[in-house]
């Protein structure tokens, strides 16, 4: 079962311009982590951010966390072709098996160059 | 070069026989998983290991079975009893428990089974 849900699905810019992926989740969590994936490779890890956390940053990556609304959000900014890729956030519940990490279906993200 | 290792990249097998994909880390670290991932989906996992020999059963592990004899080697066999086999298999591996830190990917095998 899915806990972390992004939205959009399909994403579409122009290079230089700013991207913004949700995950929205249903339960309580210790931490929510985004990965990254190029079409048909492994996932890379971008950042976690725990539950006591608002905001982290990361190069051009900024990631924010509202645990009252179970959601966050990653925003790309001043977007390059090479960040085509599907974003994923990752969300392990509170309470549960810590090992029990749950995989949103991911944003495809395209930027044109 | 520290990493993790997945063979083959592509695979092709006839319905009905079993196929053992292989994963190896050498990042030393103690957690270990496999998940499966369809096309257009997010991940499901099958089969997690903490330690060496345990492992426990994730989401879809039916038609799955694993092996942890060592702490750098995580097998995988898809058997004939998985249903719907064709798909992309991803193995990560973490430090320790998952939530508190990074997964790190292999390339993936995709498998095809017809």
């Amino acid at each position: 079962s899915q806990q972390g849900e992004e939205d959009p699905q399909a994403l579409s810019i122009q290079e230089g311009e700013n991207a913004t992926m949700n995950c929205s989740y249903k339960t309580s969590i210790n931490n929510l982590q985004w990965y990254r994936q190029n079409s048909g490779r492994g996932l890379v890890h971008l950042i976690l951010i725990r539950s006591n956390e608002r905001e982290k940053h990361s190069g051009r990556l900024r990631v924010t966390l509202d645990t009252s609304k179970k959601s966050s959000s990653l925003l790309i900014t001043a977007s390059r072709a090479a960040d085509t890729a599907s974003y994923f956030c990752a969300t392990d519940a509170l309470f549960f098996n810590n090992n029990d990490m749950r995989f949103g279906a991911g944003t495809r993200l395209t930027v044109k160059p | 070069d520290g990493g993790i290792t997945q063979s083959p990249k592509y695979l092709f097998r006839k319905e009905g026989q079993n196929v053992t994909l292989s994963c190896e880390q050498n990042l030393n670290h103690d957690a270990m998983y496999w998940y499966r991932q369809d096309p257009g989906q997010g991940l499901r996992l099958i089969y997690y290991s903490q330690i060496v020999n345990d492992f426990q059963k994730g989401d879809i592990a039916e038609g799955y079975s694993v092996s942890r004899e060592k702490k750098e080697s995580f097998p995988l066999t898809v058997t004939s009893a998985q249903k719907n086999p064709t798909a992309f298999y991803l193995c990560a591996s973490s430090p320790s428990l998952a939530g508190s830190y990074e997964q790190y990917f292999g390339p993936g095998t995709r498998l095809t089974v017809t």
